[in-house]
């Protein structure tokens, strides 16, 4: 049971560049979270999947994608980086809704847009 | 916009002490609140999460809830070394804002030996 995984760990991209940031997850969870995280502004949410079927924006969804590919996947694409969105990314999933289960984080995909 | 304020630190405590962290949130509709501790370099893991007013314990740790203050804390008793990291306060919306949480700023432990 690997929980939440994220591929690549690391990628450098050049401005203007693209590039999709996978997740899995294998605990049959229903919602998927995609996070960015910046040095002294804690977590916030670009998008989520509350449902297979169903994506909605988060917080700061400007310059972002998102595709619920089926339950166990969530991807987040960038179709031209910048170098604002330099930043780690967090996928994360969670059984229902965020009232009452534990939301379960993946480890991480640390992006640098040059 | 909802928000959820903490204290950034770094908040230092002696091996042995009581380390305090708060939290303060503005939608008075949450239901469900969360503290996560994060290592440095790691990604968040749920360590107490609360749901009604009052302190529910757990080991070292407790929380406790105040909805008319609008105030959550997190108290840990006995703090040891491995217990340094940055604890986040996460918060549940309201109504159709119920399936996100809106995260704060974190307050970096630091637990002197």
């Amino acid at each position: 049971n690997a929980g939440v995984t994220q591929t690549p760990k690391f990628q450098v991209l050049k401005t203007g560049q693209s590039m999709t940031l996978q997740c899995a997850q294998d605990m049959n969870h229903n919602s998927m979270y995609w996070y960015r995280q910046d040095p002294g502004m804690g977590l916030r949410l670009i998008y989520y999947s509350a449902s297979e079927g169903t994506t909605d924006k988060g917080e700061v969804p400007n310059g972002y994608n998102v595709s619920r590919l089926n339950k166990r996947e969530f991807s987040l694409r960038l179709e031209s980086a910048a170098p604002s969105q330099t930043s780690v990314y967090f996928c994360a999933s969670i059984l229902g809704g965020v009232g009452t289960d534990t939301q379960y984080f993946g480890p991480g995909t640390r992006l640098t847009v040059l | 916009q909802k928000e959820v304020e903490q204290n950034s630190g770094p908040l230092s405590v002696p091996e042995g002490a009581i380390a305090s962290l708060n939290c303060t949130y503005s939608d008075r509709g949450s239901q469900s609140f969360f503290w996560y501790r994060q290592y440095s370099g790691k990604s968040p893991e749920l360590i107490m999460s609360i749901y009604s007013n009052g302190d529910k314990e757990d080991g070292r740790f407790t929380a406790q809830l105040n909805k008319a203050s609008q105030y959550v804390s997190l108290l840990i008793r006995d703090s040891q070394p491995s217990d340094s990291a940055t604890y986040l306060c996460a918060v549940s919306g309201s109504g159709a804002g119920s399936y996100q949480l809106t995260f704060g700023k974190g307050t970096k432990l630091s637990v002197i030996p």
